[in-house]
């Protein structure tokens, strides 16, 4: 399984738009990057899985290059209800393991 | 709907003492998982169902026992139960479209182990 790297933790202000990358140099050819949320006392959420280029639902756009080799999960005008844990996940299509790292703290002030 | 429900929500046991967590899906998901989440830390995988009657091993299984007898239903044992497994339990259960996979996580289970 890849091992991921992201920011230990970020801060940003209301309205802006924040930029979380993650970097997965030993991704594999059938390997799919998928983005999850967490809030304090709550599992982690779905937001976002991508294999390459850009994904784009309701909350959030997925960036992938053509290396794959790093994603970024971009979150456009941020409120402070999107304070939480953001984890990146590198899931090989077909395996049942899935790895999280330590996630990404946002922080959105005021 | 439900989703997936986990009980007890809250737990204390005194070292050496067993219990059982409950999990269980009503959106019908093959894929059941058990984590632990410690704090400041992100999820372990505990075990892993693929199906009904199926179990195997994750990252950190040793002290902890799993059955799935029914597809819905997942549960975690602790035999006998020691400080470093407090921590907050999740389950999940995994939504397949084609390539996609979806976790769709409890509220957890927080233990507590004097």
């Amino acid at each position: 399984l890849a091992k991921t790297t992201q920011p230990i933790s970020m801060d940003s202000y209301e309205g802006q738009e924040v930029n979380i990358t993650c970097s997965h140099n030993n991704i594999a050819t059938n390997d799919y990057i998928t983005w999850y949320q967490q809030f304090p006392s709550q599992g982690p959420r779905f937001i976002i899985q991508g294999y390459k280029t850009k994904v784009t639902n309701e909350v959030a756009s997925l960036f992938i290059p053509a290396d794959r080799k790093s994603s970024t999960l971009s979150l456009p005008r941020v409120s402070l209800s999107d304070t939480a844990v953001y984890y990146c996940l590198v899931v090989k299509g077909g395996t049942y393991k899935y790895i999280f790292g330590t996630g990404t703290r946002l922080k959105v002030l005021a | 709907n439900a989703g997936v429900t986990q009980t007890p929500k809250f737990r204390v046991l005194k070292t050496g003492q067993s219990m059982t967590l409950l999990c269980a899906q009503d959106m019908n998901h093959e894929y059941m998982y058990w984590y632990r989440q410690d704090p400041g830390m992100g999820l372990r995988l505990i075990h892993y169902s693929v199906g009904e009657g199926t179990t195997a091993k994750g990252e950190v299984p040793d002290g902890y026992n799993v059955s799935r007898l029914k597809k819905q239903n997942f549960l975690l044992g602790l035999e006998s139960a020691a400080p470093s497994q407090t921590s907050v339990y999740f389950c999940a259960s995994i939504k397949k479209e084609g390539q996609k996979n979806i976790q769709y996580f409890g509220a957890g289970t927080r233990l507590s182990v004097l």
